[in-house]
Parts: structure tokens; sequence; C-alpha cells
């Protein structure tokens, strides 16, 4: 296990209401990820940050935001749910090349 | 712009069946190359990768992957699938020193009895 936990695990919103999903890391490591899940789609990068208060957006990131105040925590913030969000998200870290995935947390927005 | 296809959606073979799942990417120099499965409703895990060296590679669960850079593919095989493969199998591509995976749709294998 890469030492990655996400919360919440499921969260079901409302339209137009802010969300914040949290990945934790155990193992110090500078890149962490946050990507989305849908049908047809794979996985697709919504941010990334490569140290403390460094991000940088991937290419679905519209509607997003995030935040790396600490080493140990990426927070995934929704400003304004909507339903096009509804999806799985996956927090990812890099310990050397390839990327270990966090357990996800499906997100329906109503 | 770099993109990773997987050209099969949805594959279904009976157990003992040989598989072999493509990948190929657009060109881009140096490459590190992953797959990765995804079991109903758990994350993905890491199958195998490639760096350097030995173009064919061996990953858990007695899969591997060859990188035929000349084509620009990286396609996972698997003399023997059993019922436990069944899985979506995603194929990802890091160009150079980029620090971001790109990875191509997924695959569905489903694995009859």
């Amino acid at each position: 296990d890469a030492g990655i936990t996400q919360s919440p695990r499921h969260k079901v919103t409302e339209t137009g209401t802010p969300v914040t999903l949290r990945c934790h890391q155990t193992e110090n490591h500078r890149y962490m990820y946050w990507y989305r899940q849908d049908p047809g789609h794979g996985l697709r990068l919504i941010h990334y940050s490569y140290g403390v208060k460094d991000t940088d957006k991937g290419e679905v990131s519209d509607g997003y935001s995030v935040s790396r105040s600490k080493t140990e925590d990426f927070l995934l913030t929704l400003e304004s749910a909507t339903s096009s969000q509804t999806s799985v998200y996956f927090c990812a870290i890099t310990p050397g090349g390839e990327q270990y995935f966090g357990p996800g947390t499906r997100l329906t927005v109503t | 712009a770099q993109s990773v296809s997987q050209h099969n959606h949805h594959v279904i073979l009976s157990e003992a069946a040989s598989l072999e799942l493509g990948c190929n990417y657009s060109y881009g120099g140096t490459v590190n190359l992953f797959w990765y499965v995804q079991y109903p409703g758990q994350h993905l895990q890491l199958l195998l990768k490639y760096f350097s060296g030995d173009p064919l590679v061996k990953g858990i669960k007695g899969f591997e992957a060859e990188f035929i850079k000349s084509k620009f593919s990286f396609n996972l095989r698997k003399p023997s699938v059993q019922w436990s493969d069944t899985a979506e199998y995603f194929c990802a591509v890091k160009w150079g020193t980029a620090s971001k995976l790109t990875f191509g749709t997924g695959t569905r294998l489903q694995v009859t009895l």
C-alpha cells in the first residue's frame, strides 16, 4: 500500500454547493495529483502539485481549485458543484516514476 | 498533442485464452510506459512498467508487455487468462522529464468461465 488516504470516500451534494476532497500521504513525496475517472474517458488530470504551495493545472481544471499547505495534504475544491462533476476522484503520488493511487472518492452532484 | 490510444474498449475471453491488449502512443521522444489494472470497485494498481533496457517487461500476476519503439506501442499480454483477471486495464505514458502521466481510455476485460 502506498500510504495514501482520501476523504470522504463517498459524498452526495447538491448543485451549487462547495465541496472539498482531501488527499493525505504518509510518505513525504513531493508530487501529488488529482484525477477524475469517467466511463469512456479513462483518467484525466485535474491539477497536480510539485511542492508546498506549488501547483499547476491539468487537462480538465475548469471548475476546480487546489491547495497544498503541507507536504502530506493536497486538497481539491469544487467551488460550486455541477452535475458534470459527478465522478470518481483519485489522488496519486509518484514515489519513483510510477504513480500510486489512493482508494478514490465517489462524488455525486444532484 | 501527446495522446495514448487503446483501441480495444471491451474484450471478452474464455478462461485459459490468451490475451493481448493494444496500446499506442503519439510520437514524442523518450517515454516511460505503464500498465495499470483496476478491479471492480477498486483503485488503479500498477501491473508493470518500462523505463529502459529490455523491451520485454514482466509484471505481476503473469502479465508481460513489449515495447516496440518503431511502432510506438506497448502491448500487454498474458498467455492464459483467469476469471480473476476480469478488470479494466489502462495504459499510461510519461514523456521525457514531464511530471505527468497521460492515460488511455481503458480496456474492459471480461473473462468467462
